[in-house]
């Protein structure tokens, strides 16, 4: 069963511009996760925020985490068509990740 | 490191043979995850082990399905006997202390026909 949903299932950006993506998920989180997965390739972990974190940067990533609202972003700025790939976010409650169905990014150059 | 390890990267088999699929962890992790990913549902959990020792099989699809963990460097998936809905990559991860990033395997693309 799915913990977290992702928002929006497909995004189509230029190249330049940001992409935000956005997670909902349903009870109580230790962490949230965000991975990315490139067409016939493994997931790559991106960025973990923990529950007691609001917010977290990582190079061009900016996740942010809303507890009472039970909802999480992912910002990227400066977009680059490398970036082109699935995203995932996943939480964890009980030492094990439950992932989402995943965002396609595609990012036109 | 040369990171998750799976084998092998694609398997096509006819329905009804065993299947095994393989995974070595990343070493110094000590907990090991095996997942299965569809267009139709997604990521889902099988099974993971800490320490070696099977925690949670809930995801388990059948007794079908079997999975072993005999040392901390190797693990096995079982499908016997396979279906043609069995068909999906099956995804090997690994972590330390189970509450840091996973490190998954390029996956094994399971097709049976």
């Amino acid at each position: 069963s799915q913990q977290g949903e992702e928002d929006p299932q497909a995004l189509s950006i230029q190249e330049g511009e940001n992409a935000t993506m956005n997670c909902s998920y349903k009870t109580s989180i230790n962490n949230l996760q965000w991975y990315r997965q490139n067409s016939g390739r493994g997931l790559v972990h991106l960025i973990l925020i923990r529950s007691n974190e609001r917010e977290k940067h990582s190079g061009r990533l900016r996740v942010t985490l809303d507890t009472s609202k039970k909802s999480s972003s992912l910002l990227i700025t400066a977009s680059r068509a490398a970036d082109t790939a699935s995203y995932f976010c996943a939480t964890d409650a009980v030492s094990k990740l439950t992932f989402g169905k995943g965002i396609t990014l595609s990012v036109r150059p | 490191d040369a990171g998750v390890i799976q084998s092998p990267r694609h398997e096509v088999t006819e329905m009804g043979q065993e299947v095994t699929l393989r995974c070595k962890p990343i070493s110094g992790h000590d907990y090991l995850f095996w997942y299965r990913q569809t267009m139709m549902r997604g990521l889902e959990l099988l099974i993971y082990f800490n320490n070696n020792v099977p925690i949670d099989d809930s995801g388990m699809p059948e007794d079908r399905f079997s999975a072993k963990m005999p040392n901390a460097s190797f693990s096995t998936l079982k499908i016997q006997p396979s279906e043609p809905r069995d068909s999906a990559v099956y995804f090997c991860a690994s972590s330390f202390g189970g509450v840091e990033g996973y490190t998954f395997g390029s996956g094994t693309r399971l097709t049976v026909v």
